[in-house]
């Protein structure tokens, strides 16, 4: 099973709204990835988690916040967005960070920042 | 050093055609190369991949051709059909190090 679920499909937000996106896997893997897609461009990597632990923060701003309640879940806060954060949020994973190479994507959550 | 340069942008190929998308990459140090399909709407899927040891790889009507003196790999679909229509993305990628995708290409297959 590859699979990664991605909640909630689609999300329309105002710039004063809190929400929260969410992640789950079980493969086991033990790297996860939160990526931000713009239409017809490559995903651009936001977060890395590994073993529960944040180890790459790509210069996100903190209005995106992550959280890694256990191996198997990932969350990604949104707070205060701007209408520019409107895009595709994905969530990856990978057997851990030193073997990044078969990341498994899920469907995404398809954000409208009002 | 992280660059990865995919081309062409878009393509169209007519039914039974072979598409044929191009990347170029410039750090030596990546070891392994991804090919990810992405449909409108939905996360990238990972399609196939190669290690620098091997100069092509097969699965089904997916080739995956590597150049290593010329830093190339190529991504080949024969007899292409319109469901394969879709975003390509190529990636290089090295252990400790995340992904470094290009810039993807967008494929029509005329039926």
């Amino acid at each position: 099973d590859t699979e990664v679920t991605q909640t909630p499909k689609h999300l329309v937000m105002g710039m004063t709204n809190k929400k929260s996106l969410k992640c789950e896997q079980h493969m086991g893997h033990r790297a996860m990835y939160w990526y931000k897609q713009k239409a017809k461009k490559p995903p651009e990597l936001m977060f890395v988690y590994s073993y529960e632990k944040l180890s790459i923060n790509e210069s996100v701003p903190s209005r995106f916040s992550p959280e890694c309640p256990n191996s198997s879940l990932l969350n990604l806060h949104l707070h205060a967005l701007q209408p520019e954060d409107s895009a595709l949020y994905l969530c990856a994973s990978s057997q851990n960070r030193d073997s990044p190479y078969e990341q498994y994507f899920g469907p995404g959550t398809r954000l409208l920042v009002l | 050093q992280q660059q990865v340069k995919q081309s062409p942008q878009s393509l169209i190929v007519q039914k039974g055609g072979i598409s044929i998308i191009n990347c170029a990459y410039e750090n030596t140090a990546f070891d392994y190369f991804p090919w990810y399909q992405q449909f409108p709407g939905k996360g990238p899927a990972l399609l196939i991949a190669i290690r620098p040891d091997v100069s092509e790889k097969k699965e089904g009507r997916f080739t995956i051709s590597f150049n290593k003196s010329a830093k190339q790999f190529s991504l080949h679909i024969m007899d292409s059909q319109p469901g394969d229509s879709a975003t390509y993305f190529c990636a290089a990628g090295r252990a400790g190090n995340m992904l470094t995708f290009g810039g993807g290409t967008r494929l029509m297959v005329k039926p």
